[in-house]
């Protein structure tokens, strides 16, 4: 059984744009959501992260919108580059379980 | 790669053949992981370990065996009774397993069986 839902499996942006990736789940006792970046032939790298008791967090050109009452977060690219063009990676985990990770969106920025 | 060294990137064995795979790391963290990654599917938990001579069975652990004699050291035997054992593995640590202790990934090994 998916826990964690992700969209869309691949995404194509144009050099300056926003990305936009989400993710919904189902377990209401999840308390960390992550995001990885994965470039190919390469491990996971955490990206950012964010816990429900806020809605929202921003690093840099990234940033994580959570949604508690509908149990959904995304992941916003502003001004999109071709370096950000990775596969990327939603989870979630509840207390000292294990990460569930969603399925992983493929983005290519074009210029 | 955060110090956590996977051998070899690539390996090639033939269906029948027990393989094991190599997973080091030097960040003193006591939590290890192990995780299957096919295409469309994520990542899925084989094994994890939270201390030396301990680890549990994760999602998908059938076929697959672990051991943990060294806290740096968490070696993945793919035995010939996984099915479909042709995959990219991915073995990652963390501090501990609770909380929102950062998972840190090696680079991987991808495992053909013909």
């Amino acid at each position: 059984q998916q826990q964690v839902k992700q969209s869309p499996q691949s995404l194509i942006v144009q050099k300056g744009g926003i990305s936009i990736i989400n993710c919904a789940y189902e377990n209401t006792a999840f308390d960390y959501f992550p995001w990885y970046q994965q470039f190919p032939g390469k491990g996971p790298a955490l990206l950012i992260a964010i816990r429900p008791d806020v809605s929202e967090k921003k690093e840099g050109r990234f940033t994580i919108s959570f949604n508690k009452s509908a149990k959904q977060f995304s992941l916003h690219i502003m001004d999109s580059q071709p370096g950000d063009s990775a596969t990327y990676f939603c989870a979630a985990k509840a207390g000292n379980e294990k990460l569930t990770f969603g399925t992983g969106t493929r983005l290519t920025i074009i210029p | 790669d955060g110090g956590i060294t996977q051998s070899p990137k690539y390996l090639f064995r033939k269906e029948g053949q027990n393989v094991t795979l190599s997973c080091e790391q030097n960040l003193n963290h006591d939590a290890m992981y192990w995780y299957r990654q096919d295409p469309g599917q994520g990542l899925r938990l084989i094994y994890y370990s939270q201390i030396v001579n301990d680890f549990q069975k994760g999602d998908i652990a059938e076929g697959y065996s672990v051991s943990r004699e060294k806290k740096e050291s968490f070696p993945l035997t793919v035995t010939s009774a996984q099915k479909n054992p042709t995959a990219f593995y991915l073995c990652a640590s963390s501090i501990g397993k609770g909380g929102t202790y950062e998972q840190y990934f090696g680079p991987g090994t991808r495992l053909t069986v013909t």
